[in-house]
């Protein structure tokens, strides 16, 4: 079955403690990224990446680290995480290029409920 | 960068009657415009797109317009029912660069049986 996956679905953390949330796709997609839902404020990009090794900052990325090191896998890292991180996070892939066309439907992952207390 | 606005946040409608949710976009490149729904606890999933080069899509009782001069886009919901119930996101994507879509911030629908 085609999926994105995210791990762990719930996470209830500490000021300061580095956690990382896994996203990992099975669609051969080139395009990934992340995303966080807030009330009011919609879904907001943190990073995005277009390919193995190749990643960029998107609207929100302070506080955050990703790495692609695997075409399937674009882990999201918090190196010192704040309460003004709770949040909603999804993961999402989409084809890219595929086809020559930017008209790309997003995948997006189960969600991840993070709150630092 | 682009700036999507999307209107309103809450709409709350009666069953059987219809439902407008309308987006404006700043950035002319973008040519590519889908709408997520995300039921309660769920994930965004895509419900109905169109492109630039088109003015107007219709899937049963769902369609939406494009007005590339003006940069709005909307969506129309007919005979709404209360599965219809959800958050809607539109979104306007690049025709180059990241080809990463720019998010509205949601309008709640909300259908009253």
């Amino acid at each position: 079955e085609a999926q994105v996956t995210q791990n762990p679905r719930y996470l209830i953390t500490v000021t300061g403690k580095k956690l990382t949330v896994t996203c990992s796709q099975n669609m051969n997609h080139e395009y990934m990224s992340w995303y966080r839902q807030d009330p009011g404020l919609g879904l907001r990009q943190i990073y995005y990446s277009m390919n193995v090794e190749v990643t960029d900052k998107g609207d929100v990325p302070e506080g955050y680290k990703v790495s692609r090191k695997e075409k399937r896998n674009f882990p999201l890292i918090l190196e010192s995480p704040s309460p003004n991180q709770t949040s909603l996070y999804f993961c999402a892939s989409s084809s890219g290029l595929a086809g020559g066309s930017s008209y790309n439907e997003q995948f997006f992952g189960p969600g991840t409920r993070l709150t630092v207390l | 960068g682009e700036n999507v606005e999307q209107h309103p946040s809450t709409l709350s409608v009666q069953e059987g009657d219809s439902a407008v949710i309308k987006c404006t976009y700043s950035d002319s490149a973008s040519n590519y415009f889908p709408w997520y729904k995300q039921e309660l606890g769920k994930r965004p999933q895509l419900i109905i797109d169109i492109r630039s080069n088109v003015g107007e899509k219709k899937d049963q009782r769902i369609a939406v317009t494009l007005n590339k001069t003006a940069k709005h886009f909307s969506l129309h919901i007919t005979e709404t029912q209360p599965e219809d119930s959800a958050v809607y996101f539109c979104a306007a994507t690049p025709s180059g660069g990241s080809y990463i879509p720019t998010f509205g911030r949601g309008t709640s629908l909300i259908v009253h049986p």
